[in-house]
Parts: structure tokens; sequence; C-alpha cells
């Protein structure tokens, strides 16, 4: 799982509320990756990081911004939520040497 | 742009059947994954592939550069191989090109 935790693991919330999903990791990858997953579209890009400070959007990036100040912590904020948003949110890291990709367990965000 | 399609997108089997999910795509890649999904689980990386073959245990992938496709193969399927199956393409060695994804294969094998 190469050190990939994702916090919280489950969240009900309500349209509006602002929501902060965490994603840490342990093993110092450069690129860090946030997805949504829903039936019928699979896994979609909402932003990308490429090291602190540095990010970019994927092609879901509407109503979610995010923040990487450290190397191990990326964010993924829901500045006001909406029931469009419930979702399945898994993040990722990227190994360049294995060329692959590792997936956090997935936090599963209910908006009423 | 890049698309990657799967087939089927649905696939029932009867436990001890040999079973194949295609993966096509449609630009030049430098490498090729597939993961499996459990349902309300998490992803797993099964294979990456740049050329040729590759096996582990039931689980066989091989990919065909020149066609762009790959298929994943599973011999003697058991129950606990439902899942959804998931092809992603690299499009570069740069974490700067995101990967693509195929929207899955959902397997289940019944008794």
């Amino acid at each position: 799982d190469a050190g990939i935790t994702q916090s919280p693991r489950h969240k009900v919330t309500e349209t509006g509320t602002p929501v902060t999903l965490r994603c840490h990791q342990t093993e110092n990858h450069r690129y860090m990756y946030w997805y949504r997953q829903d039936p019928g579209h699979g896994l979609r890009l909402i932003h990308y990081s490429y090291g602190v400070k540095d990010t970019d959007k994927g092609e879901v990036s509407d109503g979610y911004s995010v923040s990487r100040s450290k190397t191990e912590d990326f964010l993924l904020t829901l500045e006001s939520a909406t029931s469009s948003q419930t979702s399945v949110y898994f993040c990722a890291i990227r190994s360049i040497a294995q060329d692959t990709q590792y997936f956090g367990p997935g936090t599963r965000l209910t908006v009423l | 742009k890049n698309e990657v399609e799967q087939s089927p997108q649905n696939l029932t089997a009867q436990e001890g059947e040999f079973i194949t999910i295609n993966c096509s795509y449609s630009v030049g890649i430098s490498a090729l994954h597939w993961l499996q999904q459990h349902p309300g689980g998490g992803i797993v990386s099964l294979f990456m592939l740049s050329s040729g073959k590759k096996k582990h245990g039931r689980l066989i992938a091989t990919i065909n550069i020149q066609e762009k496709h790959s298929s994943l193969h599973i011999t003697a399927s058991q129950l606990s191989d439902s899942a959804s199956y998931i092809c992603v393409v690299s499009l570069g060695g740069s974490g700067n090109t995101p990967l693509v994804f195929g929207k899955g294969t959902r397997l289940s094998v019944i008794a």
C-alpha cells in the first residue's frame, strides 16, 4: 500500500458545508493524486500534485481545491459541498521507478 | 485525446471457467497497468506491462503494442476473483502526465 492513509474514511455532511479530506504518505513520493469514483464513470482525476505547493487540475476539478504544504500530506477541500459530490474519493501516489500508482483505502463521502 | 476502452463491461462466469478481459487504447503508451478492486474495497495493482506477457498465479496479462491492445486472463476462476478489473495506461514516465483509466470490467464468478 506504499504507506498511504486517508482520513476520514467515512463522512456524512450537509449541502453547503466545507469538507476537507486528507491523504498522508510515508514514503516521500513526489507525485500525489486525488480521484473520485462513481458508478458508470470509473476513476476520474480531480487534482494532482507534482511537489510541495505544485498542483494542477484534472478532468473534474470544478468545486474542489487542493493544497500540499509538505511532501507527506495532500489535502482535498470541497469549499461548499453539493449532493453531486457524493462519491468515493481515492488518493494515490505514483512511483516513477515502478511506473505505477498505489492507492489509499478510499473515503466515502455522502452529501445530504 | 487518448481513450481506453474495456470489454466486456460486465461478465458473469461459472467457477472454474477461463476468463478474458480486453483493453484497447488509442495512442502510444509507455506502460499499461491492470488494477483489481473488490466490491467496497480498495484498489490493488496487479500488473504493469510495457511489452510481452506477465503471469502471477492464475492471472496472465498480455500486451500487443502494435495493435494497442492488452488482455487479462484468469484461469480456473474462483469465487474470490469476483471484482472489478481496471485497465490504466501511462503516457509517459513523468508524473506530470496523469494516467488514463478505463471504466472497468465487473466480473462475477458464480458457483
